[in-house]
């Protein structure tokens, strides 16, 4: 079983609508889940950090947490063209350095 | 802030040279920095993880040798392709982690590397 497991998608959603993208990992003592945005051929970037069950808002997303679920998602309200992009979702391994081990990535299409 | 530099941002190399590519924190000090590689629509790979004035961990299969890093300062750490080869041709990205709350991870911008 993979550590963090996304589904690859493509996922596609009209302009306007929510996306909903979602991450399950296996390592139950997990305590940093982390939400990445790439565009394709530039390099990740934080859009969201969470360490505490329940919601985390910012803007037009909001990242959720269920550690006893060991699940984190990430929605993205009015979804924009601009949007479309593969979103990775990160997980700190206690007891390692800060390293982070990645989820394949979801890609997701925003559809005029 | 957090903003993390690379450069050069692409480089051509010929079989058998070297390149080194630098990893700058411009407004934090990053205890730790990573070097990632990345092959067209695949996900990101970790090559290995440095602490500032100590040896990196590398991955598993991935050549130490071949995959210098330095990483001498709380700003700078460098990732040298030794003896580069075609299959070396690919996307590097750093990171770093400073004294941030929860190891959050800022990326550098990338370097795209082809070797000939």
């Amino acid at each position: 079983q993979k550590e963090v497991e996304q589904n690859s998608g493509p996922l596609s959603v009209p302009e306007g609508a929510i996306a909903s993208l979602n991450c399950t990992y296996s390592d139950r003592v997990s305590q940093s889940f982390f939400w990445y945005r790439q565009y394709s051929g530039k390099s990740p970037e934080l859009i969201m950090s969470i360490y505490s069950n329940g919601d985390k808002e910012d803007g037009r997303f909001t990242a959720q947490l269920n550690k006893a679920s060991q699940y984190v998602s990430l929605l993205i309200r009015d979804s924009q063209p601009s949007d479309s992009a593969t979103y990775l979702c990160a997980v700190n391994i206690v007891g390692n350095t800060g390293k982070l081990i990645f989820g394949q990535g979801t890609t997701l299409q925003v559809k005029p | 802030g957090a903003v993390v530099s690379q450069h050069p941002s692409w480089v051509i190399c010929k079989s058998g040279t070297s390149v080194k590519i630098e990893c700058r924190s411009l407004d934090f000090q990053a205890t730790t920095m990573f070097w990632y590689r990345q092959f067209p629509k695949q996900s990101l790979m970790l090559m290995a993880t440095s602490n500032e004035g100590s040896k990196a961990t590398y991955e598993q299969g991935v050549e130490k040798d071949k995959f210098l890093i330095n990483h001498a300062s709380l700003t700078l750490s460098t990732l040298t392709v030794t003896s580069a080869h075609p299959e070396d041709s690919s996307f590097y990205i750093c990171s770093a982690s400073g004294r941030l709350a929860g190891y959050e991870q800022y990326f550098g911008p990338g370097t795209r590397l082809t070797v000939t």
